[in-house]
């Protein structure tokens, strides 16, 4: 069974420019979160997706970033337009209940410059 | 609010010894909680989850307890080895909802 999968690995690009992450979860897994760690910090949560719908985006940090789940699958990240301070490792996990263990993809590490 | 704390920041010990890791949490209202390494420019693997109900996991050399009318939960590791040279993290899940607050973790560097 494949684990969680993000894409890219690592990008980098200058302030102002626009990114897009991508996560693939678990085959069956209806619950995907993601979550970020910058420079220095703790993890902190950003939203849950339950299928195509969200759950809770309470942590996401302005309105530059938008999340999507179309059909319940893979979803995408994207921050428009980035800022330096969105620079650290983007994490995205899945799991099968919501009380279930989630696993975390290998994250996406985003550089802004 | 819901505040993890991993105590120490880093541990460096030599090879074969017995440790322990701290995790402390400031509300007992808790789901379940989960322990991760996480080595150097990779993800994050799960090591132990622990269910609010639950007092002890255990796989291989790695046991994790949990006390949550204290707020505690410790993770020991057993004749340690280079290969568990990391950082351990540990995350709860509250009662209230389904995100995972974390501590800032303990890097391990274990001493051939």
């Amino acid at each position: 069974e494949a684990g969680v999968t993000q894409f890219p690995s690592h990008s980098v690009i200058e302030k102002g420019q626009t990114v897009t992450l991508r996560c693939d979860p678990i085959s069956g897994h209806d619950n995907l979160y993601w979550y970020r760690r910058v420079m220095g910090k703790e993890i902190k949560f950003l939203l849950h997706f339950v299928k195509e719908s969200k759950q809770d985006e309470s942590g996401m940090p302005n309105n530059r970033f938008l999340a999507e789940r179309t059909g319940g699958t893979y979803s995408t990240l994207k921050v428009q337009p980035a800022e330096l301070e969105d620079s650290g490792v983007y994490f995205c996990a899945s799991s099968h209940g919501v009380g279930s263990e989630q696993y975390f993809g290998p994250g996406t590490r985003l550089t802004v410059t | 609010k819901q505040e993890v704390t991993q105590i120490p920041a880093a541990l460096s010990v030599p090879e074969g010894e017995n440790l322990v890791l701290n995790c402390s949490f400031t509300d007992s209202a808790i789901y379940n909680l989960q322990w991760f390494r996480q080595d150097p420019g990779k993800g994050l693997t799960s090591l132990l989850l622990i269910q609010s109900s639950q007092r002890e996991q255990t796989s291989g050399r790695l046991n994790a307890s949990l006390d949550k009318s204290s707020g505690r939960s410790t993770l020991y590791i057993a004749a340690s080895q280079p290969g568990d040279s990391a950082t351990y993290l540990c995350a709860v899940k509250p009662d209230s909802n389904y995100q995972l607050i974390w501590g800032a973790g303990t890097k391990l560097i274990i001493k051939p």
